[in-house]
């Protein structure tokens, strides 16, 4: 079974330009999560989707970030514009839908680094 | 809201030894999943276990076993003859009746040869 699929995995932008990830979750997986992790710290719940409709987005900075699942399967999350402080590994994760069954899985994330 | 702490921010063990990662929760639902997670220095999270509200039967599988106790919120973690390919950053996280899914700020064990 194929697993989260991310790319880019690496992205250095200077701040204030734009950047976007994508997120391709596993097939059948109708929850999809991006998650921020600053180096050091646990990741943090940007936004959640249940196919194609947003769940909690209570911790993103809206005024920058936005995020789409369009028709329920890949996502991409933009930041725009981007400032120093987002510099981060973001971590796309998919869980299917029924309450509880199996762990959120992880693809390998996309490390920015704002200059 | 839901809270997950890990007391423990760097534990550093010897080969062989056994290790306990602690985890304590928080949350106001009656139904609730706890998870274990590992992120090895390569980064990428790995799925260890689930346990749900209503199964206390704790479990091993293999080194790992873990030990939930709804009574003290907690959900602790033990590897058993510890190996230098433990070593990583441990993550508890919690998901409570809206799917969220919230972590700790994370264990890394260093396990030394």
């Amino acid at each position: 079974e194929a697993g989260v699929a991310q790319s880019p995995r690496y992205k250095i932008i200077e701040k204030r330009q734009s950047v976007a990830f994508w997120c391709n979750p596993i097939s059948g997986h109708a929850t999809l999560y991006w998650y921020q992790q600053i180096l050091g710290q646990g990741p943090k719940l940007l936004i959640q989707f249940q196919n194609n409709g947003v769940v909690d987005d209570s911790q993103l900075p809206k005024d920058r970030f936005s995020a789409e699942r369009l028709k329920g399967v890949d996502s991409t999350l933009k930041i725009q514009p981007a400032k120093l402080e987002d510099s981060a590994v973001y971590l796309c994760a998919s869980s299917l839908l029924v309450s509880g069954q199996g762990g959120a899985f992880f693809g390998q994330g996309t490390r920015l680094t704002v200059v | 809201a839901q809270k997950v702490t890990q007391a423990q921010t760097e534990i550093s063990v010897v080969e062989k030894e056994d290790v306990t990662l602690d985890c304590v929760y928080e949350t106001r639902d009656t139904t609730y999943y706890l998870f274990w997670y590992k992120q090895p220095p390569s980064g990428e999270l790995v799925f260890l276990i689930r346990r749900n509200s209503f199964d206390e039967q704790n479990e091993i599988s293999g080194r790992y076993s873990w030990n939930f106790q709804k009574s003290t919120s907690s959900f602790n973690f033990t590897i058993t003859a510890s190996q230098v390919v433990d070593s990583a950053v441990y993550f508890c996280a919690l998901r409570g009746s809206n799917y969220k899914l919230t972590f700790g700020k994370g264990t890394l064990l260093t396990v030394n040869p």
